[in-house]
């Protein structure tokens, strides 16, 4: 079971749009759609952004948004804010019913 | 509001186990799949494995061998047994809630606060 590829950073301006990817493989990520997205800040748990590929959790901003092409899933984040800078993780349901993370990116909000 | 707390031992020895327990309070353990995750100082997360409120269980094929999970419905808690530890288990571990239902999946949706396991003689 090999981790997700994701960049391992990314960044932008306030305002802008940014795209993270998550890459695996036709036994995971391209296998179904239980991809989920998580925002973890500095010393704090993981908090859910995005599940089902596309699905947002009560609670969670519209600026958030998923979707997947084959074996690849990406998080957009429009109109970014200083408060997005955080480190973002894509999750997969995988082959033998377990789960598996990306690696993980930094975002910085320049 | 779901909340869940992690406890046991901050220091383990190495070649001894690891245990920790995940309370759950403010909704019921039952139909739902109870992971552990860890995350090593300054890397990123890795599943360690499910149980679900029925007992079944899968784990990380990395960690199988030294892994076992329990749950308790009668406490609502469920609980995480590393055994032959090293330095590299070393890590902030947290306890999450899964739900997949219906053909859905709905993420680890709530976290515990995580809790910090040093291997260290």
């Amino acid at each position: 079971q090999s981790a997700l590829t994701q960049p391992a950073s990314v960044s932008g301006s306030p305002g802008q749009s940014i795209t993270i990817s998550c890459t695996g493989t036709s036994s995971d990520v391209g296998a179904s759609n239980y991809v989920s997205w998580y925002q973890q800040h500095p010393d704090k748990a993981p908090k859910l952004l995005i599940y089902d590929v596309t699905n947002r959790p009560s609670g969670v901003s519209n600026r958030f948004s998923g979707s997947k092409s084959a074996n690849t899933a990406s998080l957009t984040i429009s109109g970014l804010q200083a408060e997005d800078e955080a480190d973002y993780y894509c999750n997969s349901y995988g082959s033998g019913s377990t789960w598996v993370f990306g690696g993980g990116t930094k975002l910085t909000v320049l | 509001q779901v909340q869940l707390q992690e406890s046991g031992p901050g220091l383990v020895k190495p070649s001894e186990t690891l245990s920790l327990t995940c309370t759950v309070s403010g909704g019921s353990i039952n139909n739902y799949f109870w992971s552990w995750i860890r995350q090593p100082p300054g890397k990123g997360l890795e599943w360690i494995g499910y149980i679900y409120s029925s007992g079944s269980t899968n784990y990380n094929p990395s960690l199988k061998s030294r892994v076992t999970m329990s749950v308790d419905t009668s406490k609502n808690q469920f609980s995480l047994k590393l055994n032959s530890v090293t330095a590299a288990d070393t890590a902030v571990y947290y306890c999450a809630r899964y739900l997949m239902i219906n053909g859905l999946a709905y993420g680890f949706d709530y976290w515990g606060q995580g809790t910090l396991v040093t291997v260290s003689s």
